[in-house]
């Protein structure tokens, strides 16, 4: 199992382009979320899929951003129209739901680090 | 809607010294978690707390967790410069749901 694998690793893009940024989670986990992490700040939590379902979208989530989980394994989060204030490292993490107490440590991804210029 | 408060938020200790760093969460909550976050990196799970009393230890760290004063310390023992990191505090507001995170304590731990 290598983890919780995130691509790119860095995006460098102009205002106003699209990008998109792929997770691919630990194989055996339900469920997979979405953090966003700016400088010096704790992570800030913007989806989550169980399976192929989204279940919870945060206000910080705009109209601009839409995530996909289409076959309950890989994850897409497209940010449509960047803008200087969605720069920010976009974690991915997972978990298998269902397991009773502890079940919700989150196993992290590296990132996916987001400038926009 | 929780809010989860660390401090201090920068701390510079000694080697050698003890410190304890400040988990405190708004709402009722008897799941709270510890991660580890290295410059560049991301997060590594340190300690989960899954109810009041709970006490976790790794060398020379120890996380307590008390639900009814809604507060996690993070005792640091002897500290050495491989500590240095952020350390941060996350709770599950209603069990099974998306992690909650505090801003952060930034550690640095100097000769």
């Amino acid at each position: 199992d290598t983890g919780v694998s995130q691509d790119p690793r860095h995006k460098i893009t102009k205002r106003g382009q699209n990008v998109t940024f792929r997770c691919d989670p630990i194989s055996e986990h339900n469920r997979l979320y979405w953090y966003r992490q700016t400088l010096g700040q704790g992570p800030e939590f913007l989806t989550y899929f169980q399976n192929e379902a989204q279940l919870e979208k945060s206000r910080l989530l705009s109209d601009r951003f839409s995530a996909e989980r289409p076959k309950g394994s890989f994850s897409t989060l497209e940010i449509q129209r960047t803008e200087q204030g969605d720069s920010a490292m976009y974690l991915c993490a997972s978990n298998r739901a269902g397991l009773g107490r502890g079940a919700n440590v989150l196993t992290f991804g590296a990132g996916s680090r987001l400038t926009v210029l | 809607e929780l809010k989860v408060e660390q401090n201090p938020l920068f701390l510079s200790m000694q080697e050698g010294k003890n410190y304890t760093i400040y988990c405190n969460y708004s709402t009722t909550s008897d799941r709270l978690y510890w991660y580890r976050q290295d410059p560049g990196k991301s997060l590594e799970s340190l300690f989960v707390l899954l109810s009041n009393g709970a006490v976790k230890q790794e060398g020379r760290l120890m996380a307590s967790l008390d639900t009814k004063a809604r507060l996690s310390t993070l005792h640091i023992t002897a500290a050495v410069h491989d500590l240095s990191a952020t350390y941060f505090c996350a709770v599950d507001p209603s069990g099974n749901t998306p992690l909650v995170f505090g801003k952060g304590t930034r550690l640095s731990v100097i000769a």
